[in-house]
Formats: C-alpha cells, sequence, structure tokens
C-alpha cells in the first residue's frame, strides 16, 4: 500500500487477474477521494472518486472502497490489462481547493 | 483543442533565464491550478486560482509568479530557478461551485522542467 510520503512501491500484476491498490489518508475528516492514473508522460487522469458517506463505489472494470474507521482507500481494478500499467496515487480533499495525493503505486502488468 | 493543454511539454533553462508555462482550459471551468510533481514525491500544490483571483499559495518562492489573465487561461513565470526546480509542473482546473462542493480536478500532460 502507499502513504504519503513513502517511496514509490510496484504492483506487478499477472494480465487477467485483479488487481488491488491501496491508500491510507491523514484526515478523518475528509469527505471525498479520488482515484487517479497517470501513464508515463501523462499528467493525471480521473478513474473513480467516492464520498465519505459511502463505502463502496463501482465504475467500469474498477472499484473503489472506503474505510473510515481505519482512514483506508483501496482501488480494484478487474481483469488488469496491459493498458492499466501505470502510476495510481489517491487524493483526499482537505479543503475547498486544496487535495493531499498520496506518492502513488506504480503496476505492471505481466503478459 | 479539448481538456487541459499545456505548453511547452518540455523545457530546458539556465538558473538565469526567465521563461513561463502556459496552460489552458477547454472546459468552462473557473478555478485552475500549479502543481509541481518531483520524483517520488507527492503532488505539491503550488497555487490556486478561482474566478481569476489567487486563493492559495503554498509558500512558494517568489521566483515562482503565476498569472491569470482570464479563467481560461493560467500562465507560472519562471525566474532565476535553481536546479531542484527541475520537475514536472502540471497545471488543472475544475469547476468551482462552493466550499462543500465536490470540484474534481482535471490535469494537463505538465511542462517538463529541467534547470541546469
Amino acid at each position: 500500500g502507499e502513504s504519503v510520503g513513502l517511496h514509490l512501491p510496484t504492483l506487478s500484476v499477472q494480465e487477467g487477474d485483479n488487481s488491488i491498490i491501496n491508500c491510507a489518508y491523514s484526515n478523518s475528516a475528509s469527505d471525498y477521494f479520488i482515484w487517479y492514473k497517470q501513464e508515463s508522460g501523462k499528467g493525471p487522469q480521473f478513474i473513480i472518486d467516492i464520498r465519505s458517506n459511502m463505502d463502496k463505489r463501482q465504475g467500469q472494470r474498477v472499484t473503489v472502497l472506503l474505510n473510515k474507521t481505519v482512514k483506508h482507500l483501496s482501488l480494484q481494478i478487474a481483469a488488469t490489462q496491459p493498458g492499466d500499467s501505470a502510476v495510481y496515487f489517491c487524493a483526499e480533499k482537505a479543503g475547498t481547493y486544496k487535495y493531499i495525493f498520496g506518492t502513488g503505486t506504480r503496476l505492471k502488468v505481466l503478459a | 483543442e479539448t481538456g487541459v493543454t499545456q505548453t511547452p511539454r518540455h523545457l530546458v533553462m539556465g538558473m538565469t533565464n526567465k521563461k513561463s508555462l502556459k496552460c489552458e482550459q477547454h472546459l468552462g471551468h473557473n478555478a485552475m491550478y500549479w502543481y509541481k510533481q518531483s520524483a517520488k514525491k507527492p503532488l505539491e500544490l503550488m497555487f490556486v486560482y478561482s474566478l481569476e483571483e489567487r486563493v492559495e499559495n503554498n509558500s512558494v518562492p517568489s521566483r515562482f509568479s503565476p498569472e491569470c489573465p482570464n479563467s481560461s487561461h493560467l500562465f507560472l513565470h519562471l525566474h532565476t530557478l535553481q536546479p531542484e526546480d527541475s520537475a514536472l509542473y502540471l497545471c488543472a482546473s475544475s469547476q468551482d461551485w462552493t466550499e462543500s462542493s465536490y470540484n474534481e480536478q482535471f490535469f494537463g500532460p505538465g511542462t517538463r522542467l529541467t534547470v541546469l
């Protein structure tokens, strides 16, 4: 998993398997969270978000789980594909304009 | 063009140079952001503009000077930078409603800056 300020961990997953990327956030009062995907040479791209009044949200092949008790967020990617290879990081809303971003997890998809 | 665009994509400059980074958003948003992304570090918020007014300034050195002439354009003027300023500079925009809004940020591709 990742936490703000730590080195960049790497997750290697076989193509077709499910991926789970974890994130620990800092502020128990945070009410909005986003997962981003960043491919090499590109800016971060929105994947999915979740508000604190939910504990699960599903998108296309992705699911975000929120555990407010332990301040933990996870991103699940079903049937991981080579195109999913990227750095993934979470962000928590810390103010009107401010987000705290995690360092990121590098996902490598093995053929 | 759609989304958020940034120019130039790559920039190499000496410590005594003056250069500017440009960001343009085509999403009709009214808030724009500058972030710095260094290797193995989280995104660092530098500046935020809402309705062309600076609303956030995170203790950024004065050698970085932002400018927001209108809600679609954002500049970052660079002057006498240091080698440690080398990083990816990302621009983002969002729709700004109220303090309680959930305003997803859309990012540009970034400018890869190298200071020699």
